[in-house]
């Protein structure tokens, strides 16, 4: 079974730069998440998707980070424009449905804002 | 928001037993206890979780107070594998995990 999928590995911008990340999780997994994690500190949610729905982004900054999953598979997420403090790395995960507990994740994708 | 609290570090020797604790004094009556361990450079993956009773499966075993304030997972040899950060989380009818600073395991040869 192929795992969470998410590209680019490693992106490195300038500050107020944009950049999007891409993630395409596990087939059939209807709930897909998007975690922060900076360096040192354990990974936090920024958004949660249910199918194409958003069902929880009160961690999401909105003024700069957005998250979409239109047809409720792949997800993008950008940050427009870019902060130093947003280094870090992103982390997508699914799993099969709300409440039954076990994520999957990605390996990740690394930012560097400069 | 972190709901657990976890030594910083900790250190065994390999093949002999760990026991990683963690303290969770404001767990609600259906929060379950995830732990996940995280390999240098690699997304977090599941060990095992439980809502009252021990569990085992193949990678590990999760003790679980009485009182659920607070667990202890139970790797039974160490391997130099098993070096990693390890993860006691809550996780809410939601589904929503809240991931504290975890535990950094080093495995001594």
């Amino acid at each position: 079974e192929a795992g969470v999928a998410q590209s680019p590995r490693y992106k490195i911008i300038e500050k107020r730069q944009s950049v999007a990340f891409w993630c395409n999780p596990i087939s059939g997994h209807a709930t897909l998440y998007w975690y922060q994690q900076i360096l040192g500190q354990g990974p936090k949610l920024l958004i949660q998707f249910q199918n194409n729905g958003v069902v929880d982004d009160s961690q999401l900054p909105k003024d700069r980070f957005s998250a979409e999953r239109l047809k409720g598979v792949d997800s993008t997420l950008k940050i427009q424009p870019a902060k130093l403090e947003d280094s870090a790395v992103y982390l997508c995960a699914s799993s099969l449905e709300v409440g039954t507990g076990e994520q999957f994740f990605g390996p990740g994708t690394r930012l560097t804002v400069l | 928001d972190a709901k657990t609290t976890q030594p910083n570090s900790m250190e065994s020797n390999e093949e002999e037993p760990v026991h990683l604790p963690c303290n969770h004094s404001t767990i609600s009556g259906t929060d379950y206890i995830h732990w996940y361990r995280q390999l240098p450079s690699q997304g977090p993956e599941y060990v095992i979780h439980g809502l009252t009773s021990n569990v085992n499966n193949r990678m590990a075993s999760l003790a679980i107070a009485e009182d659920r304030k607070s667990s202890t997972l139970i790797l039974h040899r160490a391997t130099l594998r098993d070096a990693a950060v390890y993860y006691c989380i809550l996780r809410s009818t939601g589904n929503q995990f809240y991931f504290g600073t975890g535990t950094s395991l080093t495995v001594i040869p």
